[in-house]
């Protein structure tokens, strides 16, 4: 399989815990996104790298969240003591510029907090 | 700030009819437009792409046009099948070099046979 993976795809944890999430991009895609889904709505940002570069961070991404993609391959998307709105789907998407920038989405993290 | 709307929020249809989802957006500067489906509880399938510069796009039974002075997209969906029951996303990239897309609320689709 060639597309985006995202483990785990579903986190289940406690009020105050820290989890964390990786995203694989497809390989050669050299943008990597990262989104938040709650039921009903569409998909909002959260932040994206070129390579290893943070190039846009969204208001959502609180001090509270941060995410890295140190050698520009996957990326890790961590939520320092979670509350019980950060229960969502966490989607992360990869995009290159042959392909006119076309976001591919991989499953998507299902994150509840408790 | 870019907003995208999409009417209908849902939408329910027999077998076999054509039926169009709207798309409308607030900022006609965009660069790009994408279609995306999205089964329930799953991440989003890329339908069709449509470049700025383009009016329309198609892929099979879907067809998506492109009206940027007025802020409008629409899916087209020839002869609807039970299997194209999901839910229907449209987003707007504003620049090549601003990652983010900007998606609406998406139009639900139930085709019942």
């Amino acid at each position: 399989d060639t597309g985006v993976s995202q483990d785990p795809r579903h986190k289940i944890t406690k009020r105050g815990q820290n989890v964390t999430f990786r995203c694989d991009p497809i390989s050669e895609h050299n943008r990597l996104y990262w989104y938040r889904q709650t039921l009903g709505q569409g998909p909002e940002f959260l932040t994206y790298f070129q390579n290893e570069a943070q190039l846009e961070k969204s208001r959502l991404l609180s001090d509270r969240f941060s995410a890295e993609r140190p050698k520009g391959s996957f990326s890790t998307l961590e939520i320092q003591r979670t509350e019980q709105g950060d229960s969502a789907m966490y989607l992360c998407a990869s995009s290159f510029a042959g392909d006119a920038y076309e976001q591919y989405f991989g499953p998507g993290t299902r994150l509840t907090v408790t | 700030k870019q907003e995208v709307t999409q009417i209908p929020a849902a939408l329910s249809v027999p077998e076999g009819e054509n039926l169009v989802l709207n798309c409308s957006f607030t900022d006609s500067a965009i660069y790009n437009l994408q279609w995306f489906r999205q089964d329930p509880g799953k991440g989003l399938t890329s339908l069709l792409l449509i470049q700025s510069s383009q009016r329309e796009q198609t892929s099979g039974r879907l067809n998506a046009s492109l009206d940027k002075s007025s802020g409008r997209s629409t899916l087209y969906i020839a002869a609807s099948q039970p299997g194209d029951s999901a839910t229907y996303l449209c987003a707007v990239k504003r620049g090549s070099t601003l990652g983010r897309l900007y998606f609406g609320r998406g139009t639900q689709l139930t085709v019942w046979p």
